[in-house]
């Protein structure tokens, strides 16, 4: 299936720990990120990937570093978690610009305990 | 700030009657707009999308209208069905890398 998949699913953890999503996508988009959605439902970009290249940082503590190896794959790896940092966590990838064919993943929520 | 919002919350319909989710834009020079679905535990799915130098594009049960004097948007579904239960977003895009603007997102419950 053509797709954006990100793993886990469901990610659960203490406080000060570290851990990693990841992100891939199967339709030839050139550019990723990753949103972050509260509690609240709203939905906030934190990073854009272009061909490997950053292109968007939203502020984001540094806490967060998102890694691209490649133009198909974004990671996202948080250092020093925190409670503030539980959210559902959604890749998406499109062509460069935006536009049609912008796709979500099915989004990893991470609890932080 | 950034925002794309003015919504109701929560919006109830009966089965088999018309749906519109409203939306209201900052950016007036944003050139294309996309409505999103998402269903409880899954992430937001494109619904229909219209670029600014157009004022309605409909799909198949939807329609969106966009009203870029008052820099209004809005998702007309008609004979809501039980399965368009979900929370509905529009989103505008910046042209600044690809990055989207979320509005607040609508609650859609569908009364059988």
């Amino acid at each position: 299936d053509t797709a954006v998949s990100q793993t886990p699913k469901y990610l659960v953890t203490q406080m000060g720990n570290d851990k990693s999503i990841k992100c891939e996508q199967n339709l030839g988009h050139d550019t990723m990120y990753w949103y972050k959605q509260d509690s609240k439902k709203f939905l906030k970009i934190m990073f854009s990937y272009n061909n490997k290249e950053l292109i968007i940082n939203e502020t984001v503590p540094n806490r967060f570093s998102p890694k691209s190896p490649d133009k198909a794959h974004l990671n996202l790896h948080i250092n020093s978690l925190e409670l503030g940092d539980s959210a559902v966590y959604f890749c998406a990838s499109s062509f460069t610009g935006g536009g049609y064919g912008y796709t979500f993943g099915s989004g990893t929520r991470l609890t932080v305990v | 700030g950034e925002s794309v919002g003015l919504h109701l919350p929560t919006l109830s319909v009966q089965e088999g009657d018309n749906s519109i989710i409203n939306c209201a834009y900052s950016n007036s020079a944003s050139d294309y707009f996309i409505w999103y679905k998402q269903e409880s535990g899954k992430g937001p799915q494109f619904i229909i999308d219209i670029r600014s130098n157009m004022d309605k594009r409909q799909g198949q049960r939807v329609t969106v209208l966009l009203n870029k004097t008052v820099k209004h948007l809005s998702l007309q579904i008609a004979a809501t069905q039980p399965g368009d239960s979900a929370v509905y977003f529009c989103a505008e895009n910046h042209n600044q890398g690809g990055k989207l603007i979320f509005g607040q997102g609508t609650e859609l419950s569908v009364k059988p």
